[in-house]
């Protein structure tokens, strides 16, 4: 069955690094996502993208998040300058609709800033 | 904005049935979801009920949807050892595709 996959599983930075995340999406979904989930919190969107493009994000997202696609393969998230609070497992999702019944998502990679 | 809630935990004996709950007050959701999350792995969708439905079954699994209270449940019959893992409700509206979780619920299943 085809797979979204993270790596790395876990990524443990210093606080002000920059760090990327990266997703390999199933080959023929078009619809691209990252959530991610605080500690004991809940799992909260951050950003779709479709056709080269964000197409929605939420207020984390700010100015500190980049997602790019750049290979035609690759999904990665990047995080300017990480800080303690973005401590989190951030997944990634691939879609072949945008009605959500078709999300897959991958196992994760827990980001820890120390 | 939409929120989504579930209790924390859930523990139950092999072989008897789980409910786990769930409520949301987003009134234009479209679909409704459960999804699996097994430790180590991903989030994996189990079920999901479209909202103009107010049951769906798939083998053990029974999906209520009360849409007046904007309840939601789901109903693992038989439930085994291998069922033990966090629940997610999630849901999305007409004009979005982002999924809005609930908590999780951690389903603990003993002998």
């Amino acid at each position: 069955e085809p797979e979204v996959t993270q790596t790395p599983s876990h990524q443990v930075t210093q606080m002000g690094q920059e760090v990327i995340l990266r997703c390999v999406p199933i080959s023929n979904h078009l619809y691209f996502y990252w959530y991610r989930q605080i500690l004991g919190q809940k799992v909260e969107f951050l950003v779709s993208f479709y056709n080269n493009e964000i197409s929605e994000k939420s207020e984390i997202f700010d100015d500190q998040f980049s997602v790019e696609r750049p290979d035609g393969s690759n999904f990665t998230l990047k995080i300017r300058s990480t800080k303690l609070e973005d401590s989190a497992m951030y997944f990634c999702a691939s879609s072949g609709d945008h009605f959500g019944l078709w999300y897959t998502f991958g196992s994760g990679t827990r980001l820890t800033v120390v | 904005g939409e929120d989504v809630e579930q209790s924390l935990f859930l523990s139950v004996r092999e072989g008897d049935s789980s409910v786990i709950n769930c409520t949301y007050t987003d009134s234009s959701s479209t679909y409704l979801y459960w999804y699996k999350q097994e430790p180590g792995a991903g989030l994996q969708l189990l079920t999901y009920i479209f909202s103009n439905m107010d049951m769906k079954q798939d083998q053990r699994l029974t999906v209520l949807l009360n849409k007046k209270d904007k309840h939601l449940s789901l109903r693992i019959a038989d439930t085994q050892t291998g069922d033990s893992a966090i629940y997610f409700c999630a849901e999305t509206s007409h004009n979005t595709d982002k999924l809005i979780f609930g908590t999780g619920t951690r389903l603990q299943v003993f002998p």
